[in-house]
């Protein structure tokens, strides 16, 4: 089975740019997450969906972040304008449910530098 | 609330030794707890997770970990380390509100492994 695709795997911009990152997850998982992981922490949630609806946002900066998840399958995570401390890896994963115990099937991730 | 606290961020063994990572969590209802792993520039990979059905939880590449609800910790073990367990290893905890997994990491250890 084909895991969590991501693209682009790095990505270099100026500050106040903006950029896009791509997520498909395995085929069936009907709930999606986005996370980002600063250098030496854990990843912290951004967005969580359900199927195409958003479950948890609550830790999306919302101002400049984005995030879509179109007919439930593949989801894009926006930031628009860009700031220095954005500079992390942002992690796809996703679950076949949204229960407690289910896992988190992760992608590479996105390593976006801010200049 | 939940959380994860990791006691170390980086822990060193030598080729042959016995590997233990700590983890201790806090959650307000029965937690489910999850251990993974992040080899370098990819995604986290399931090791191994409690669901309640044994303390004892065996996980892939010789790990394991004990489930202790009195000492509220789930340490990561493994009796002999081999070179290729170097890597970052996550704690997290999963609860739930409203029906969703709601999903808090650590801030993770990095394990190196001496020949």
């Amino acid at each position: 089975e084909a895991g969590v695709a991501q693209s682009p795997r790095y990505k270099i911009i100026e500050k106040r740019q903006s950029v896009a990152f791509w997520c498909n997850p395995i085929s069936g998982h009907a709930t999606l997450y986005w996370y980002q992981q600063i250098l030496g922490q854990g990843p912290k949630l951004l967005i969580q969906f359900q199927n195409n609806g958003v479950v948890d946002d609550s830790q999306l900066p919302k101002d400049r972040f984005s995030a879509e998840r179109l007919k439930g399958v593949d989801s894009t995570l926006k930031i628009q304008p860009a700031k220095l401390e954005d500079s992390a890896v942002y992690l796809c994963a996703s679950s076949p449910g949204a229960f407690a115990y289910n896992e988190q099937f992760f992608g590479p991730g996105t390593r976006l530098t801010v200049l | 609330a939940q959380s994860v606290t990791q006691l170390g961020s980086h822990v060193s063994v030598s080729e042959g030794a016995l590997v233990l990572l700590r983890c201790n969590y806090s959650s307000s209802v029965p937690p489910y707890l999850f251990w993974y792993v992040q080899y370098p520039n990819q995604g986290l990979q399931l090791l191994l997770k409690y669901t309640s059905a044994a303390t004892l939880v065996k996980g892939i590449n010789g790990f394991e970990a004990e489930f202790k609800k009195s000492e509220t910790s789930f340490h990561l073990t493994k009796p002999s380390a081999h070179m290729s367990d170097a890597a970052e290893y996550f704690c997290a905890v999963s609860g739930g509100s409203g029906g969703y997994q709601k999903v808090t990491f650590g801030t993770g250890t990095k394990l190196q492994v001496i020949p």
